[in-house]
């Protein structure tokens, strides 16, 4: 199974600035999904990765909010940008197994923002 | 669209209890089905999956089996432990070619000494 990490793993922030996370796959993986998990919450998706072309957003999240790039077949960045207090939340960050079709998720960013 | 419904939290158990999670989907076609847990502080593991009819999806202790006629996929262990104590979560996966995992909200599992 794919292991994947992210950095930070937590962060404080101040309103108006932006954060980039960073998410690592021990192996090469088609595609990465980005989500949000809010206190207490499911996990909502907010974009689709994949290697070479522009990333998918899900309906209410945009490119400019959350720019994502997908330089290579083992990483990805997300970036929050001009952070607002409602973006304080984790943010997951998951690669899909093609060979065993399972998904795998990395440990997460919690993003608190003040 | 895709859903899915779970049992609403948070469940609260003795050691040694039984556990089920109740799991109910909405889909056309046939997805797959999977249980991840959330242990505290940490990102989503997978626990258990099933991919057809009838198939059981085991570990740790933990089953589940596919049910179409009912579409439901219940999570059950026959003992519980306090280090079981976790956020559960079932999701489905379309089966034709979209990698997008659909969640439910999410069942609360404490289990006390």
């Amino acid at each position: 199974s794919a292991v994947i990490s992210q950095k930070p793993s937590r962060d404080i922030c101040q309103r108006g600035t932006s954060l980039t996370i960073q998410c690592q796959v021990d192996s090469q993986v088609t595609m990465m999904f980005w989500y949000r998990q809010q206190p207490g919450q499911s996990l909502t998706l907010i974009a689709t990765a994949n290697q070479g072309s522009e990333a998918t957003y899900e309906s209410g999240f945009v490119i400019d909010k959350f720019p994502i790039s997908r330089p290579n077949l083992t990483f990805s960045t997300l970036t929050v940008s001009n952070m607002s207090p409602e973006d304080s939340s984790i943010y997951l960050c998951s690669a899909w197994d093609r060979g065993l079709e399972e998904q795998y998720f990395g440990p997460g960013t919690r993003l608190t923002v003040t | 669209g895709d859903s899915v419904t779970q049992m609403e939290g948070p469940v609260t158990l003795s050691e040694e209890a039984f556990l089920t999670i109740n799991c109910t989907y909405t889909a056309t076609g046939y997805p797959s089905l999977f249980w991840y847990v959330q242990y505290p502080g940490e990102g989503l593991q997978l626990l258990l999956k099933a991919t057809k009819a009838d198939d059981k999806g085991s570990n740790k202790g933990f089953e589940a089996t596919y049910r179409k006629e009912t579409t439901s996929f219940h999570l059950e262990k026959g003992s519980v432990q306090v280090s079981d104590s976790a956020v559960y979560f079932c999701a489905l996966l379309p089966n034709f070619g979209n990698e997008k995992l659909t969640f439910g909200t999410g069942t609360r599992l404490t289990i006390i000494p």
